[in-house]
């Protein structure tokens, strides 16, 4: 199937700075990834769909200015989360849909990459 | 909430037990997804059940949905220990149940 790539893996950084973690689609072009944040033990809740070539959409409640999101190619969306604080401390999970996949609709998922925030 | 929700939420079996988890939602949809995911992983695709379909099979994995009911079942037939992990549903709407986590024991 379609692979997915998240960079990093893992990421810790001290309160107050930018952190950037990236989302690759490997072997496909990805007009719309999406962006998801999970708490330990619970389900996965979606931030924002990215859209390449224009501006995200978010969803309510996910704060714009904080979470910014650039998808400036078929295959890259990066998520930056600015002035980074211990409660943004999550995993990160990024989708991509292949669309000429053999079921359109699948998502493909990252592998995640896990921020703390000291 | 258009949050889809599993049951049960944790579920401890034998090696070589099946094991059942049902999943509901609460808007229309066109599609359910199935996805595992292993602690601290990413989340796996395991099977897409379209809205006109009443079951599908995928080796050992055998999903059913009732859309009158807005519910769908994930049945692992001979669990093996590889099959612990945590079960989601998703809807059309990208929106994820809580999971069910599955253990199975040797």
């Amino acid at each position: 199937g379609a692979v997915v790539s998240q960079h990093p893996s893992w990421v810790i950084c001290k309160s107050g700075t930018s952190v950037k973690i990236e989302c690759r689609s490997l072997d496909f072009q990805a007009t719309t990834m999406f962006w998801y944040r999970q708490f330990p033990k619970k389900s996965l809740m979606l931030m924002a769909t990215s859209n390449e070539g224009s501006k995200a959409t978010y969803e309510q409640g996910v704060e714009k200015d904080k979470f910014l999101i650039n998808h400036a190619s078929l295959t890259l969306s990066t998520l930056t989360v600015t002035s980074a604080h211990p409660e943004d401390s999550s995993f990160y999970i990024c989708s991509a849909r292949d669309p000429a996949g053999q079921t359109g609709d699948t998502q493909y998922f990252g592998p995640g990459t896990r921020l703390t925030v000291l | 909430s258009q949050q889809g929700e599993e049951d049960p939420q944790a579920l401890s079996i034998q090696e070589g037990e099946n094991a059942t988890m049902n999943c509901s939602y609460k808007t229309s949809i066109n599609n359910l997804q199935w996805y595992r995911q292993n602690s601290g992983r990413g989340l796996v695709h395991l099977i897409l059940i379209r809205s006109n379909e009443r079951e599908k099979h995928s080796g050992r994995l055998r999903v059913t949905l009732d859309t009158s009911k807005k519910s769908s079942s994930l049945l692992i037939t001979a669990s093996r220990a590889a099959d612990t992990a945590s079960y989601f549903c998703a809807t059309t709407l990208l929106v994820f149940g809580q999971g069910t986590r599955l253990t199975i024991n040797p």
